[in-house]
């Protein structure tokens, strides 16, 4: 079936560095991307990976590799408003999307 | 340039009734996918339509249909409603696919 894991919550500090990893399954697989949510928002894009690497956007990159169906969003120089849910989620080959149960981020002082 | 709105903002409706969701895409968007959110969960897949046609179309009962007109805007409409509908309806338009610009979700609340 179609599954995608990733941490349900991680805490790190203010200026500090976060990895937050997604591993999946799909039927077909057209690329990775990742979604950042705040309590009470809606979903906004952050990055896309369809091929093997690593995007830099900013404060945040991701990396995919396809081999190993598992992929990653770094956070650099964390700040305080970075605290939210982050998503990975897939394309499937039928053109259905899926996304992760998502990942608690909790920026501390 | 207005995003993706979703009316209404709220709706509470009760058991066995029928909802009808509405969404306008962001200008020159022609995919609009629709999304159940669940508190404490991701986004689950409804359905995709561009250009009118249904693309994409997730593990929802057939209670669950939608449709997509003219000039891009979108209905979802849920029949018999369930408790376990209770959730955010957020729509999404796009261009590519891939990135996706959500609506700010229509709560729907079932007693």
């Amino acid at each position: 079936g179609q599954s995608l894991e990733q941490p349900s919550e991680v805490t790190a500090v203010e200026g500090a560095i976060v990895q937050i990893n997604c591993t999946y399954q799909t039927s077909g697989f057209y690329g990775l991307s990742w979604y950042q949510q705040h309590d009470g928002g809606a979903p906004t894009f952050l990055s896309y990976n369809a091929l093997d690497g690593l995007e830099e956007t900013g404060r945040f990159s991701s990396f995919l590799s396809r081999s190993d169906s598992y992929g990653y969003l770094l956070l650099q120089e964390l700040q305080m408003k970075d605290s939210a849910s982050y998503f990975c989620a897939v394309r499937d080959n039928f053109n259905k999307f899926y996304f992760g149960s998502g990942t608690k981020l909790n920026v501390k002082p | 340039d207005a995003g993706v709105t979703q009316s209404p903002t709220h709706l509470i409706k009760t058991r066995g009734q029928q909802v009808t969701l509405r969404c306008s895409p962001i200008s020159g968007h022609k995919s609009v996918s629709w999304y159940q959110q669940v508190l404490g969960q991701g986004p689950q897949f409804i359905f995709q339509y561009y250009e009118k046609e249904e693309r994409g179309r997730g593990n929802f009962p057939d209670r669950f249909s939608a449709r997509q007109f003219p000039n891009y805007s979108s209905e979802l409409n849920v029949n018999a409603l369930l408790l376990g509908d209770s959730a955010l309806y957020l729509c999404a338009s796009s261009l590519q696919g891939h990135e996706q610009f959500f609506g700010p979700g229509t709560r729907l609340t079932v007693l």
